[in-house]
């Protein structure tokens, strides 16, 4: 059983506007978030995190926002930039109990010039 | 050279075949793993080693085996593989103290014929 689960696959957006991609978890001992960015080729690389004692985290035109009642969190990106075209990938862990993060499956984004 | 490295980046071997794949870490961290990729699906830990003792085993098969010599370096000797093997196994290291932000190699893509 999947704990973190990104249900879209793939995403499309025109460069300049806003990308949101979402995050969904199911274990409520998670209080420690990740989002992780991939090209292809290479491996992930750290983006921006977040820890459950905050609801939102800003760095750039990056900004992940929790909602831990929803068990839900999102980034997103603005302006989007066609580099920004990857693979990302959310990560949940607990750090009172195995700090090894769980990553879900990973949406594909596409920023069209 | 600086981050985490993996060598080979490709792999095509047979299912009788036994080779290794090698990840070195050059950044001082304690916590050293093997995740595994698969097309639409989630990074699946397999292994972590924290100051090189073996603290997690996912229930992999037995025909995958990991070492880790020192806290530099971590291998994953593959011995009678599967197609279904056939992935992106990638390497990464922690400094292994609870807010887990992981550094991944370029990953090695194994195909099993």
């Amino acid at each position: 059983d999947q704990q973190v689960k990104q249900n879209s696959p793939s995403l499309s957006v025109q460069e300049g506007r806003i990308s949101i991609l979402n995050c969904d978890y199911t274990n409520s001992m998670f209080d420690y978030f990740l989002w992780y960015k991939k090209y292809p080729a290479e491996g992930p690389t750290f983006l921006i995190s977040i820890s459950s004692i905050k609801d939102k985290n800003e760095d750039g035109r990056f900004t992940v926002f929790l909602n831990k009642s929803a068990k839900h969190l999102s980034l997103h990106i603005v302006p989007s930039q066609p580099g920004d075209s990857a693979v990302y990938f959310c990560a949940a862990s607990a750090q009172r109990g195995s700090y090894i993060p769980t990553f879900g499956r990973g949406t594909s984004l596409i920023v069209h010039p | 050279e600086t981050g985490v490295t993996q060598t080979p980046r490709h792999l095509v071997m047979g299912m009788t075949n036994k080779k290794s794949l090698k990840c070195e870490q050059h950044l001082g961290h304690n916590a050293m793993y093997w995740y595994k990729q698969s097309a639409k699906k989630p990074l699946e830990l397999m292994f972590v080693y924290s100051l090189e003792e073996r603290v997690e085993n996912n229930s992999v098969p037995s025909r995958f085996s990991p070492e880790c010599p020192n806290s530099s370096h971590l291998f994953l000797h593959l011995h009678t593989l599967q197609p279904e093997d056939s992935a992106l196994y990638l390497c990464a290291s922690s400094q292994g103290t609870g807010t887990e932000k992981l550094f991944f190699g370029s990953g090695t893509q194994l195909s099993v014929l």
